[in-house]
């Protein structure tokens, strides 16, 4: 597709269990940027990869989450002994990796853990 | 910590109207954008600002970066039910960072 994709684009989730979220960045873009979201709120950043430099882990909120974007493309980010503050949109963007230009986003993955 | 701060919080008005939103930050960027987000989508890119005192028109939307680059303004006339959406400003703070700044977002309700 020509947009950036995300799944699942729900998910319900036990408290403590594992979840995974996928996302598809637009063919091409070399930055792939992971935000939350709260209902109604701006966006937190999570987490950056930029080409094959080191990712920019700076806004995970603690050692549960990870990220992995494998081969300069598609990005999982995981979610260990998921809490239920951990309920949220989860935002995939992509870009040509300058922070002046447009981030194009997927329509997110609601999480709901219960 | 660089922060957005937007205002209002929440807006509902009736269609016809005009509204002002207002993003500030005691920081200077070197552009900022503005994102318009409907219900169960992304946010989508609506202008960038780069100059001091810039000024964009998008149809009913006016859009200004302040003089000093550190607070910008969305203007709409006559809104419509289309309007209806969460605005969001995003900052460049430049450097060697690429990550924008998100602001923490205006509820716009436009009732018909």
């Amino acid at each position: 597709g020509a947009g950036v994709s995300q799944s699942p684009s729900n998910k319900v989730t036990e408290k403590g269990k594992d979840v995974e979220l996928r996302c598809d960045p637009i063919s091409g873009h070399t930055a792939l940027y992971w935000y939350r979201q709260s209902l109604g709120q701006g966006l937190e950043f999570l987490i950056y990869f930029q080409g094959n430099s080191a990712p920019d882990k700076s806004g995970l909120p603690s050692d549960r989450f990870s990220a992995e974007r494998t081969g300069g493309s598609v990005s999982t980010l995981t979610i260990q002994r998921t809490q239920q503050e951990d309920s949220a949109v989860y935002l995939c963007a992509s870009s040509y990796g300058l922070a002046g230009v447009e981030q194009y986003f997927g329509p997110g993955t609601r999480l709901t853990v219960t | 910590t660089q922060l957005l701060e937007q205002s209002p919080q929440f807006l509902s008005i009736q269609e016809g109207e005009n509204l002002t939103v207002y993003c500030n930050s005691s920081s200077v960027f070197s552009s900022l954008q503005w994102y318009r987000q409907e219900p169960g989508e992304g946010p989508v890119l609506l202008v960038t600002v780069v100059t001091g005192g810039e000024v964009k028109k998008l149809k009913r939307l006016t859009f200004q970066f302040g003089d000093a680059r550190k607070d910008s303004s969305l203007h709409i006339t006559a809104a419509q039910p289309g309007d209806t959406g969460l605005y969001l400003c995003a900052a460049d703070p430049g450097g060697a960072t690429n990550k924008l700044i998100f602001g923490t977002g205006t509820l716009l309700a436009v009732q018909p």
